[in-house]
Order: structure tokens, then C-alpha cells, then sequence
């Protein structure tokens, strides 16, 4: 079956600009996962989905950014008047159920540029 | 603070040869850990993982090792292969509930032929 994909693979945007993510989990999976990657970092979690609500945003690192999800199934994160600092590759996970045995499924990431 | 932590940015090893890849965390609560391995390009790939009642979890060539009463935990790779060439992430569980992980700074992993 089709894997976590995400769209766009790479977003070039002026600061100031806003900028959308798509992230499309794996069919079924109930718990969705946000993630940034920034250069020489780890991965930094963001924002967990379970079904469409999200009742963890405590990563999200400033009121400019949001996320939703719909139908239980894609989600999109918004960034509003990008940063300098918000350039990362920004990578979505999907698991079945959510918890911390239930293995979490990577998309390819989306590489943000801020320029 | 970082919970997590891979201090060796990265490893090169013959191909043939063992790989040791290690981890240390701060969080004594952390009871399960993964092993994520990663190429350019694209998303990271699950590779193993252990729980805390267990001091060993072997898959394959992949094995990784816990100590808990030193908070550190290695993935050993043998004999290794110019195709695990990759960025290795530690992660362990921030929430059991959600299942959020915490991620190691990585390590990559270069295994010349």
C-alpha cells in the first residue's frame, strides 16, 4: 500500500510570506505526527493528531504556526509570515493507533527554504 | 535540554567490520527506545527497537544494547554493509500516551567497500 506522502518536496519562500504543508498518512492510520528537521539537528516534534483532534501542540514553536487535520486523514501545517529561522525539512509520521509502541511511519519531508 | 543525545556525529567503518552506533538519555523515566536509520531524501525508516525490561533486542545483523543504570543504550551492526551507509537517530517515547518521540542528534554512519 502507499506510504506517508508529502507535498510540496521543496517550498523556496520570501520571509514575510505564508507558507502550507500537506501531509497525506498512511489510509487507516488514526494518529498523525508533525516533525522539523533543522540543519544538524534531530528531528523536533511539533504538533500529534489523533483522529482530528490534536491534544499535544506543545512543540509548535510560536503562534505563528498551526495545523489541522480533516476527515481523519490529511493534514495541513501553516506557518504564517515565515522566518529566517523556520528553514528545515519539515517530515510527517502516521501510526495506526498513536502511543509509544505502535511504530510511527515517515513521509519524505518537505525542505522549507525562507529566504 | 536534550534528552537524547548521540555525541559522535559520525562513524566510518570497513565494509565486513562491526558498527557501533551510541546513544545516552537523562530521562530515567524513558521505557522504550528506537532505532531510526535514515538516507538523503527521504523519511526516516524504523530499523529496531527495546524495551526497558530487557537489556538486549537482536534483529538480523541489527542488535541493540540497553544499560539502564547508565542511561545508554548502542545499536551494533555486524557485519556491516555499504548499504546501511545512513544517518542513524536514537529516539525514546516523550509520552506514552501520544507516543511523541525524542530524537538523538544522529549519527552517520559511512561503511566503505
Amino acid at each position: 500500500g502507499a506510504g506517508v506522502s508529502q507535498s510540496p518536496s521543496n517550498k523556496v519562500t520570501e520571509k514575510g510570506k505564508d507558507v502550507e504543508l500537506r501531509c497525506d498518512p498512511i489510509s487507516g492510520h488514526t494518529a498523525l505526527y508533525w516533525y522539523r528537521q533543522s540543519l544538524g539537528q534531530g528531528l523536533e516534534f511539533l504538533i500529534y493528531f489523533q483522529g482530528n483532534s490534536a491534544p499535544d501542540k506543545s512543540g509548535l514553536p510560536s503562534d505563528r504556526f498551526s495545523a489541522e487535520r480533516t476527515g481523519g486523514s490529511v493534514s495541513t501545517l501553516t506557518i504564517q509570515r515565515t522566518q529566517q529561522e523556520d528553514s528545515a525539512v519539515y517530515l510527517c509520521a502516521s501510526s495506526f493507533l498513536g502511543g509509544d509502541t505502535d511504530t510511527q511511519y515517515f513521509g519524505p519531508g518537505t525542505r522549507l527554504t525562507v529566504l | 535540554d536534550q534528552q537524547v543525545k548521540q555525541n559522535s556525529p559520525s562513524l566510518s567503518v570497513q565494509e565486513g567490520r562491526i558498527s557501533i552506533l551510541n546513544c545516552d538519555y537523562t530521562n530515567s523515566m524513558f521505557d522504550y527506545f528506537l532505532w531510526y536509520k535514515k538516507y538523503p531524501a527521504e523519511g526516516p525508516t524504523f530499523l529496531i527497537s527495546i524495551s526497558s525490561i530487557k537489556d538486549k533486542n537482536e534483529d538480523g545483523r541489527f542488535t541493540v544494547f540497553l544499560n539502564k543504570s547508565a542511561k545508554h543504550l548502542s545499536l551494533h551492526i555486524v557485519p556491516s554493509q555499504p548499504g546501511d551507509s545512513a544517518v542513524y537517530f536514537c529516539a525514546a517515547p516523550g509520552s506514552s500516551n501520544t507516543g511523541k518521540l525524542i530524537f538523538g542528534q544522529g549519527t552517520t554512519l559511512q561503511v566503505k567497500p
